[in-house]
């Protein structure tokens, strides 16, 4: 079965700081992996999506994400934090559906990014 | 402009009542999905369809149910077996080019609180 472990559920940097959020997944068979944003009491916003072409992803707002398999990994990073960047983050992975994913997502428990002046 | 309508926006209910949650897409897409959201627990799965006429359970249906008369609608009843239902649910839809090309589209959510 697939899942998703997003490390630290509260992230804090400085504007202009480095933003590192973790994302590691389980999966039997190479997954697509995504990143999605959610501002408070709203939907979700697909940041950018890994589908087994190239490794480094670029996404909208700055945001760009490395699949790494030998880590299991799929950080997600934006060189300089806005203000605007504050927000809740979810990564979730999907297994291809000839495997029987189904094209169901699996989300991980989020990280609240908090942005300060 | 394309895209997935939740509604209401805000929703109480009352301990024994069963409620529904309206979800409506206009993006011609197959397949829907359920999802709730609780603080610190992420969004997991309460029910999916695939197509029109079928749906499966997710992670965690019990307490809930769906239909799937019309491809555009995929309401989610919240029955009074739901011991716990104070949540924030979210609509989803995928098209059939699958996940890969086209992910899925959210709906802006629905947060139920039981009174």
């Amino acid at each position: 079965a697939q899942s998703v472990t997003q490390l630290g559920s509260h992230v804090s940097v400085s504007e202009g700081a480095l933003v590192l959020l973790r994302c590691n997944y389980s999966s039997s068979v190479p997954p697509y992996l995504f990143w999605y944003v959610q501002y408070p009491n709203q939907g979700l916003q697909l940041l950018l999506k890994y589908t087994s072409a190239a490794t480094l992803v670029k996404g909208i707002n700055g945001f760009e994400a490395e699949f790494k398999k030998s880590e299991t990994s799929f950080h997600l990073t934006k060189p300089s934090a806005h203000m605007s960047d504050a927000a809740e983050y979810f990564c979730a992975v999907s297994e291809p559906v000839l495997t029987g994913g189904g094209n169901k997502l699996t989300f991980g428990t989020g990280t609240q990014l908090k942005v300060e002046l | 402009d394309g895209g997935i309508t939740q509604s209401p926006k805000y929703l109480f209910r009352k301990e024994g009542q069963n409620v529904t949650l309206s979800c409506e897409q206009n993006l011609n897409h197959d397949a829907m999905y359920w999802y709730r959201q609780d603080p610190g627990q992420g969004l997991r799965l309460i029910y999916y369809s695939q197509i029109v006429n079928d749906f499966q359970k997710g992670d965690i249906a019990e307490g809930y149910s769906v239909s799937r008369e019309k491809k555009e609608s995929f309401p989610l009843t919240v029955t009074s077996a739901q011991k716990n239902p104070t949540a924030f649910y979210l609509c989803a839809s995928r098209g059939s080019s699958g996940i890969e090309r086209s992910g899925y589209t959210f709906g802006s959510g629905t947060r139920l609180t039981v009174v």
